[in-house]
């Protein structure tokens, strides 16, 4: 089975201070996405990345940045945590690009700004 | 983003089948028709996908119209873990997975 894990289920940080989310898939996938989750709104792609080194922005990359070093991790970074940035952060990953290919989630990181 | 349209809640008992509807009457030609479920607190979990042609896997089965503009995603014996958010998406030319709201399913004992 795929196995998508992240580095914390619940996260609580200051407005202003530098948040990691990482993001781990054991499964060689080429492709690897981070979205957030937010209720009435539902998922929201915030960068996806098809190969090392390699990003994409999705629809509100705005506050974040992403790092691909290696191909089975996948970091989102909050260059400065802000309180709209609370959220659900769930990460993604995928065997190729194309339509045709399913994502497999990891289980989220419920992240709280105060 | 082709829509897709889907009830908002279905219940169900258990070890009863279960047939979850979804209507994408502006499907594309090209698009995938895919399936995902969220169980409360976790992240979705991929459950099937098509094209044209019905599909089977181990967790449910996918029969899609021959015209395409609707599809019914299929579990044969309902369980209590079943329960859970069954979102219904179509995937055409772009990396991206647009979940709307979905189906809420209520599985009772």
């Amino acid at each position: 089975d795929v196995k998508v894990t992240q580095s914390s289920r619940y996260l609580v940080k200051r407005t202003g201070e530098k948040v990691f989310l990482e993001c781990v898939q054991d499964m060689d996938h080429e492709n690897m996405f981070w979205y957030r989750q937010d209720p009435g709104l539902g998922l929201r792609l915030i960068y996806f990345s098809y190969d090392v080194k390699m990003k994409e922005k999705g629809d509100i990359p705005e506050g974040y940045s992403v790092s691909r070093e290696k191909k089975e991790r996948f970091s989102l970074i909050l260059e400065s945590a802000s309180t709209n940035q609370t959220s659900m952060y769930l990460c993604a990953s995928s065997p190729m690009a194309g339509d045709y290919y399913e994502q497999y989630f990891g289980p989220g990181t419920r992240l709280t700004v105060t | 983003d082709a829509k897709t349209t889907q009830p908002n809640s279905m219940e169900s008992n258990e070890e009863e089948p279960v047939h979850l509807p979804c209507n994408h009457s502006t499907i594309s030609g090209t698009d995938y028709i895919h399936w995902y479920r969220q169980l409360p607190s976790q992240g979705p979990e991929y459950v099937i996908h098509g094209l044209t042609s019905n599909v089977n896997n181990r967790m449910a089965s996918l029969a899609i119209a021959e015209d395409r503009k609707s599809s019914t995603l299929i579990l044969h014996r309902a369980t209590l873990r079943d329960a859970a958010v069954y979102y219904c998406i179509l995937k055409g030319g772009s990396e991206k997975l647009v979940f709307g709201k979905g189906t809420k399913l209520t599985v009772n004992p």
